[in-house]
């Protein structure tokens, strides 16, 4: 148990459908992260978020829209997904500082399969 | 660019010693951190070097020398539970985002 919590655990959804995803953290960290992580393939940052505010945004196509309500709670907003977005989807929180401070702490992870 | 290169995977016996080594070549750097993997788990963290040198904690020991862009983890006493991937990461210079390697798939055997 890391602190943070994802729902759900696993997804499925069809290419039409509109689904999100939830990410939760209870270490009272001021940065947020999601990644994809497919096989064979390196851990890929999609978006941070520090104090609430978008700070990366590493080229991910538009049917992936994150939200941050507040620096607890982080979404990933999904529509007409592809088959090629079948992966883990991670979430991870950090508080924002020097040095080791910058650790992130993952949560287990959303397995989503697109058919 | 950034690239982080890492063996795919390695094999170690109970009580062996392993080491799994990292390059990378990242336009900024902040740091290097290691992370450990189970199957189906969440990747926990296990060590960060900002400066060169080693870093001892317990079995498990990080090396990281910035001028040749390289580092290592160090394994000892290898238990069966070690079996995992361990991923290699690089801060960026913003401190924003970490770059991960592909991973290193260690199998440990009786």
């Amino acid at each position: 148990e890391t602190g943070v919590t994802q729902t759900p655990r696993h997804l499925v959804m069809g290419m039409t459908n509109k689904k999100s995803l939830k990410c939760e953290q209870h270490l009272g960290h001021n940065a947020m992260y999601w990644y994809k992580q497919s096989a064979k393939k390196p851990l890929e940052l999609m978006f941070v978020y520090s104090l609430e505010e978008r700070v990366e945004n590493n080229s991910v196509p538009s049917r992936f829209s994150p939200e941050c309500p507040n620096s607890s709670h982080l979404f990933l907003h999904l529509h007409t997904l592809q088959p090629e977005d079948s992966a883990l989807y991670l979430c991870a929180s950090s508080q924002d500082g020097s040095g080791s401070s910058y650790e992130q702490y993952f949560g287990p992870g959303t397995r989503l399969t697109v058919t | 660019g950034q690239n982080i290169d890492q063996p795919t995977e390695m094999t170690a016996t109970e009580g062996a010693i392993v080491q799994i080594n990292c390059t990378y070549q990242t336009s900024g750097f902040n740091g290097l951190f290691w992370y450990q993997q189970h199957a189906g788990e969440a990747p926990t963290f296990l060590s960060y070097n900002v400066l060169d040198g080693l870093e001892e904690k317990g079995r498990f020991s990080s090396f990281l020398s910035r001028s040749k862009g390289y580092s290592y983890l160090l394994l000892k006493e290898l238990q069966m539970k070690d079996s995992a991937s361990y991923l290699c990461a690089v801060l960026n210079q913003a401190g924003t985002a970490l770059i991960f390697g592909k991973g290193t798939t260690l199998s440990v055997s009786s």
